[in-house]
This record gives structure tokens, sequence and C-alpha cells, in this order.
């Protein structure tokens, strides 16, 4: 099983809608959660960490359920501008323990 | 402020040639990483350092060598270039280890013939 896993997507969706993915994580004592954005071709930025009360940034809601070992952003009201491909990481212990996952795709359409 | 400059950014090499990837940061962060990134694969730690002087291994360690003899500066080496080592090389750096974030490069794309 991998250590962080994603659905590879890609999710087509139209501009407005909302949707959600899922990251499911294997290391029961990891620490820290991360979402990255990483744009066609582009490095990787961060979007938001992940608190265990959940938390929100306009238009994106981060989740964590350590019981079920994921992790969950939500986006709503899709732009164009959100098509990107959306990196779940996962830090036990030092950030050198730092785990990405392959990332889910995502094509916001008109 | 430039953030993290990785430098080259488009490289082609052919087997068994060296060449240095370059990683400089303004942003006086003690840490800085190494990945490499290959298509269906998550990121993948190569080598690392916690702060000037030091570096350690990755994941993936094997055919690569770093240094880190300045605190601003992350290089990294390959000493005889093999078709596996093709990828996309990102180099990032973070304040702390801990939460902080990471800041990557824009990468460099790596062929080897």
């Amino acid at each position: 099983r991998k250590e962080v896993e994603q659905d590879p997507g890609p999710f087509n969706v139209p501009e407005g809608a909302t949707v959600a993915f899922n990251c499911t994580y294997s290391n029961s004592a990891s620490q820290s959660f991360f979402w990255y954005r990483q744009d066609c071709r582009k490095e990787p930025k961060l979007l938001m960490s992940v608190y265990s009360s959940g938390n929100e940034d306009g238009r994106f809601t981060a989740q964590l359920n350590r019981a079920s070992q994921y992790i969950s952003l939500l986006i709503r009201d899709s732009k164009l501008s959100d098509s990107a491909t959306y990196l779940c990481v996962v830090m036990f212990g030092t950030a050198s323990k730092l785990t990405f996952g392959t990332g889910t795709r995502l094509q916001v359409t008109l | 402020n430039a953030g993290v400059t990785q430098t080259p950014k488009f490289r082609v090499l052919k087997t068994g040639q060296s060449m240095t990837l370059l990683c400089a940061q303004d942003m006086n962060h003690e840490y800085m990483y190494w990945y490499r990134q290959d298509p269906g694969m998550g990121l993948r730690l190569i080598h690392y350092s916690v702060g000037e002087g030091t570096t350690a291994k990755g994941e993936v360690p094997d055919g690569y060598n770093v240094s880190r003899l300045k605190k601003q500066n992350f290089l990294l080496g390959l000493e005889s270039a093999a078709p596996s080592q093709t990828s996309v090389y990102f180099c990032a750096s973070s304040r702390t280890g801990g939460n902080s974030p990471l800041h990557f490069g824009n990468g460099t794309r790596l062929t080897v013939t």
C-alpha cells in the first residue's frame, strides 16, 4: 500500500461547481498535513495546511479524519483558474519525512 | 526578492556525463531539499540539508551528491548520468524543518540519453 494515495483524476467540472478530493495515508502517526497546488510544468506551491479541526481559506476547505486516515479538500464555486494538480502531502517527524501523493488533476471548464 | 532560483532550467546529457544543478535561496532559510518528480510518482526526496555545512540522504540518494558550503546555496551533482536520472528536479527551502511551508524553485528538466 502506498504511503499516500490520491485518485489521479482527472476531475472535469463546470465553472461554479463544488468538487472534493480525498487523500488517504497509511502511517497513523503522521503529524502534519498539507495541500499543494501544481500547475502544468510548474513548481508546487502551498495551498493550505490541514488542521485537526478543519480549516477554511476562502473557497477552499480542508478536513482531517485521523480515525479513517484521510484528508480532504473541498473547492466551492470552481473557477477556470483552479485547474491544476492538487498534491496531498503528509509529514511524519521532520520535514525530511514529507511524503507527497501523486496528485489529483482538476480541470474546470466553461 | 527572488525566492528560490534553480539553474539551469533545461539540460540534455549523454550517459556518463556529469553536471551540477545549482539552487539559491534569498530567504535565509535553514532547510534546503532536492526532489525529483517522475510521471505517476510523487515527489521523492534525494538529499536535504538542515543548515550550512550539513547534508543528509533522502529516499533516493544513489547516483547523486550534494554540498551546502553556503547557507543560501545547495548544489546537486550527478557524477555519471544514467537514463534513469531523466526527470524534473525541484529544489526547495523552508525556514525550519517542522510545519514551515516548502518554497520550490522553478525546476530543472533533465534528459539523459
